[in-house]
């Protein structure tokens, strides 16, 4: 059965340095999503991204954050110089086009943030 | 504005129990789209159900089954007979039509905790 993975499954950084986790979707997959999970708390939603654009974004997803879709068939979320507050788990997930159906979600990034 | 309120923090009980987990949303769309998803202790989400917002029926699926009311705004998820295997966080979440992205909008989550 296709899913989604998600690389590296932990990531440890120091506070301002930049950091890119990696996401590949399930191939036939159109729309792509970061989420984020700080320990204990809710999913927030960060990013929709679909034919090779933003769709919409939270206010989560400041000028530190980017997406990508370099090849076709990965998709990254870059934060350019991490905080203390950016620890969290970060889930990559992906859908089919058409109505809105589930969202298959990765196994997640845990961020460390020192 | 879009919300999704799961009042119940933490619920535990007994194995065999029967438990509902309560989920309210708030939408000023007329088309939208209902979830459940399972967090087990090992962090993933799994899909549990989706609902469009004229789709009514009352789902069961095996132990599971979920109770939809527009009138309420609610979208109750019942385990039959909990199992231990059922101890996760469950989160209830929310997508507009009106949204072409389709983001998910969670709830806080219910923990639940099922002792043997």
């Amino acid at each position: 059965e296709p899913e989604v993975t998600q690389t590296p499954s932990h990531q440890v950084t120091q506070m301002g340095q930049e950091v890119i986790l990696r996401c590949v979707p399930i191939s036939n997959h159109l729309y792509f999503y970061w989420y984020r999970q700080i320990l204990g708390q809710k999913v927030e939603f960060l990013v929709s991204f679909y034919n090779n654009e933003i769709s919409e974004k939270s206010e989560i997803f400041d000028d530190q954050f980017s997406v990508e879709r370099p090849d076709g068939s990965n998709f990254t979320l870059k934060i350019r110089s991490t905080k203390l507050e950016d620890s969290a788990m970060y889930f990559c997930a992906s859908r089919t086009g058409g109505a809105i159906g589930e969202q298959f979600f990765g196994p997640g990034t845990r961020l460390t943030v020192l | 504005a879009q919300k999704v309120t799961q009042a119940q923090t933490e619920i535990s009980v007994v194995e065999k129990e029967d438990v509902t987990l309560d989920c309210v949303y708030e939408t000023r769309d007329t088309t939208y789209y209902l979830f459940w998803y399972k967090q087990p202790p090992s962090g993933e989400l799994v899909f549990l159900i989706r609902r469009n917002s004229f789709d009514e029926q009352n789902e069961i699926s095996g132990r599971y089954s979920w109770n939809f009311q527009k009138s309420t705004s609610s979208f109750n998820f019942t385990i039959t007979a909990s199992q231990v295997v059922d101890s996760a966080v469950y989160f209830c979440a929310l997508s507009e039509n009106g949204n072409q992205g389709g983001k998910l909008i969670f709830g806080q989550g219910t923990e639940l905790s099922v002792k043997p």
